[in-house]
């Protein structure tokens, strides 16, 4: 079946450092979605690129969408504390079901 | 405050014993949607609804039932749960099925 996978699972980073995470889908997805979420709670929505090739800039955050509609990537400049969570992407496929990447933890170290 | 309940938040439970989690979105959102999640493997996707009386499988829909009789409720039912069903457990909901989800706050379910 479907499958979206993100690498790295874990990434520990002395603040001040980057960060990136990937994310790969086995299938092409009609957009894609990043959460975030933090210890103990749930996700919560960051942002969405619907065109292949998309780029978008929240602050110190960069999303990437890739051409072909299957990768994406998140990378963060300079981390603070406050970019502690686990960051998942997701996305519909061209039927009716959502899918969630396996995540990325990040630890930062003051 | 917009918002998506759910109840209850915790519970501990025994194999066999039918349970019910409900779910409660004050938003009039058509889509709503159950995940569960276990360490290493994300959020997967085990029942959906597209609108009052459609629901569909997700990803990992055995052991589970749904209904979805009205606009803002969307139960998850476990008949008989197992042992392999204790997760975290989030219900969804977004506008329209590709728009952004809000999820509840999570449900923590042991089964023993």
């Amino acid at each position: 079946g479907q499958q979206v996978m993100q690498i790295p699972q874990y990434q520990h980073v002395q603040e001040g450092e980057d960060f990136t995470t990937y994310c790969n889908s086995s299938t092409t997805l009609s957009n894609i979605q990043w959460y975030k979420q933090r210890p103990g709670g749930h996700p919560v929505f960051l942002i969405q690129l619907v065109k292949s090739g998309e780029v978008k800039k929240q602050k110190r955050l960069t999303f990437q969408f890739g051409e072909a509609k299957k990768n994406s990537s998140l990378h963060i400049t300079a981390t603070q504390t406050t970019d502690v969570g686990t960051y998942f992407c997701a996305g519909p496929d061209t039927g009716n079901q959502f899918y969630f990447g396996t995540g990325t933890s990040l630890t930062v170290i003051p | 405050e917009a918002q998506v309940t759910q109840n209850p938040r915790y519970l501990i439970t025994v194999t066999g014993k039918k349970l019910t989690v409900t779910c409660s979105q004050n938003m009039n959102h058509e889509y709503m949607s159950w995940y569960r999640q276990d360490p290493g493997l994300g959020l997967r996707q085990i029942y959906y609804s597209m609108n009052v009386e459609v629901t569909d499988k997700g990803d990992v829909p055995e052991g589970y039932k749904v209904s979805r009789k009205e606009k803002r409720n969307f139960p998850l039912i476990l008949e008989s749960p197992s042992p392999n069903q204790t997760s975290l457990y989030f219900c969804a909901s977004s506008l329209f099925f590709r728009d952004e989800q809000f999820f509840g706050p999570g449900t923590r379910l042991t089964v023993l």
